[in-house]
């Protein structure tokens, strides 16, 4: 059973540019939540992505943008790179429980993009 | 406002000590509470979770945390550390209710193990 994968799992952008990440779910998941983890912090939480559609969203400005794909797979694309964007990108994956029934809200992350904006 | 506080940037113990890390968190009401570990230059792996129920909750790796409402804390315990412990611990907390993607992280505890 494949747990969670991302891609790539390291690149390097200059300032300005744009970054595309990408994140497959663990088989059998249907949400999908981004993080952002800067060096020596623990996640923040970008968005998540149920039924294609942005159901939640964090503290972060309208450059970073998503997309989810009706095999349930994700992209996350950042657009006018700063260098504070420098960080680890980590994809979470869980299954959304059906109405009436409780939510474990357990998430099983990815390993993480690590990008490197010069 | 909602946060997660580990107090405890660095510790350091001894191999076959015992451990625990803390963590506090300020919610408008009971959350899920979770502990994660990190391994330099991986991704998250959860150790153990608390939704209801006994408040000592065991996890994996020999790892268990107590939930203690009235201080709102959930610390990590383990009765002896290993080498293969060190590591970044992350407590995180998210909503009972809803759709719980997003959980709010502490800033971390890194642990370092001597010989």
């Amino acid at each position: 059973d494949a747990g969670v994968t991302q891609s790539p799992t390291h690149l390097i952008k200059t300032r300005g540019q744009q970054v595309t990440l990408r994140c497959s779910p663990k088989s059998g998941h249907d949400t999908v939540s981004w993080y952002q983890q800067a060096l020596g912090q623990g996640p923040q939480f970008i968005f998540q992505y149920y039924e294609e559609e942005e159901r939640q969203r964090g503290n972060f400005p309208d450059r970073f943008s998503g997309h989810q794909f009706p095999n349930y797979s994700s992209e996350l694309n950042v657009n006018a790179l700063l260098l504070g964007d420098s960080a680890l990108y980590l994809c979470a994956s869980s299954h959304l429980a059906a109405s009436g029934k409780p939510n474990t809200g357990e998430l099983f992350f990815g390993e993480g993009s690590r990008l490197t904006v010069l | 406002a909602q946060s997660v506080t580990q107090p405890d940037i660095h510790i350091t113990v001894s191999e076959g000590a015992s451990l625990e890390l803390r963590c506090n968190y300020s919610y408008g009401a009971t959350p899920y509470l979770f502990w994660y570990v990190q391994s330099p230059g991986q991704g998250l792996q959860l150790l153990l979770k608390y939704f209801s129920g006994d408040t000592l909750v065991q996890g994996i790796k020999g790892f268990e945390a107590e939930f203690k409402r009235s201080q709102s804390s959930f610390n990590l315990r383990k009765p002896s550390v290993h080498w293969s412990d060190a590591a970044e611990y992350f407590c995180a907390v998210g909503a009972r209710s809803g759709n719980t993607g997003k959980l709010i992280f502490g800033q971390g505890t890194t642990l370092q193990v001597k010989p």
